[in-house]
């Protein structure tokens, strides 16, 4: 079955502090994986994504997400969290031919000051 | 910038009531999804369109209906209002090509009372 598991709900970090998000996938066809941010009360902004080519890529606000495939795996990273990151964070995964993306159940990340 | 943009950001509805969610796109994307956000649950598919006046159903659309007369309006109907709607809806639109990632409308919080 097609799933895509954030195995953490909410995560803390103090500010400044290094973050890692997890993101498995399950996924048959060739996948197309995106994180997506969801500030307070706002609807989703897509923070990057991956399809093909270098397995590390950069998004906005200054986060990386880095694609294993024999991890199945799409673990966002960002070196310094600032305030302004409190939201909650969902993967998704798609793929070609599929008109609908997956979503995980999001992570809640906190920032203590 | 590019806009989805839903009509209301909050509604208060009374049970058995007809409720109309509009949402409209202005990037002339072809495909068009409504989903509903609840808490531990992430983000449900409820249904799609991938093009004027198609649509089809998504995980659960039980309850609900969809129109699509233009390509850059969707609506969402709820043709008689529960209590167990009581939800987030999130619009979202995407180009047809499916790596680009979707657009998201800013939500609509529905209370059904």
């Amino acid at each position: 079955a097609q799933s895509v598991t954030q195995p953490d709900i909410h995560i803390t970090v103090s500010e400044g502090a290094s973050l890692e998000l997890r993101c498995n996938y399950s996924y048959g066809a060739t996948p197309y994986l995106f994180w997506y941010v969801q500030s307070p009360g706002q609807g989703l902004q897509l923070l990057l994504k991956y399809f093909s080519g270098d397995t590390l890529v950069q998004g906005i606000k200054g986060f990386e997400a880095e694609f294993k495939r024999s991890q199945s795996s799409f673990n966002l990273r960002k070196p310094s969290v600032h305030w302004s990151d409190v939201a909650e964070y969902f993967c998704a995964v798609g793929s070609s031919g599929t008109y609908k993306y997956i979503f995980g159940t999001g992570t809640r990340l906190k920032v203590l000051a | 910038d590019v806009k989805v943009t839903q009509s209301s950001r909050y509604l208060v509805k009374r049970t058995g009531e007809k409720v109309f969610l509009e949402c409209v796109q202005d990037m002339d994307h072809e495909n068009m999804f409504w989903y509903r956000q609840d808490p531990g649950l992430g983000l449900r598919l409820i249904y799609f369109s991938y093009d004027v006046k198609m649509k089809e159903k998504g995980d659960i659309p039980e309850g609900y209906s969809v129109s699509r007369e233009k390509k850059e309006r969707f609506s969402l109907i709820l043709e008689s209002a529960s209590t167990n709607q009581t939800s987030m809806y999130l619009c979202a639109s995407r180009t047809g090509e499916f790596y680009y990632g979707y657009t998201f409308g800013s939500g609509t919080r529905l209370t059904v009372v």
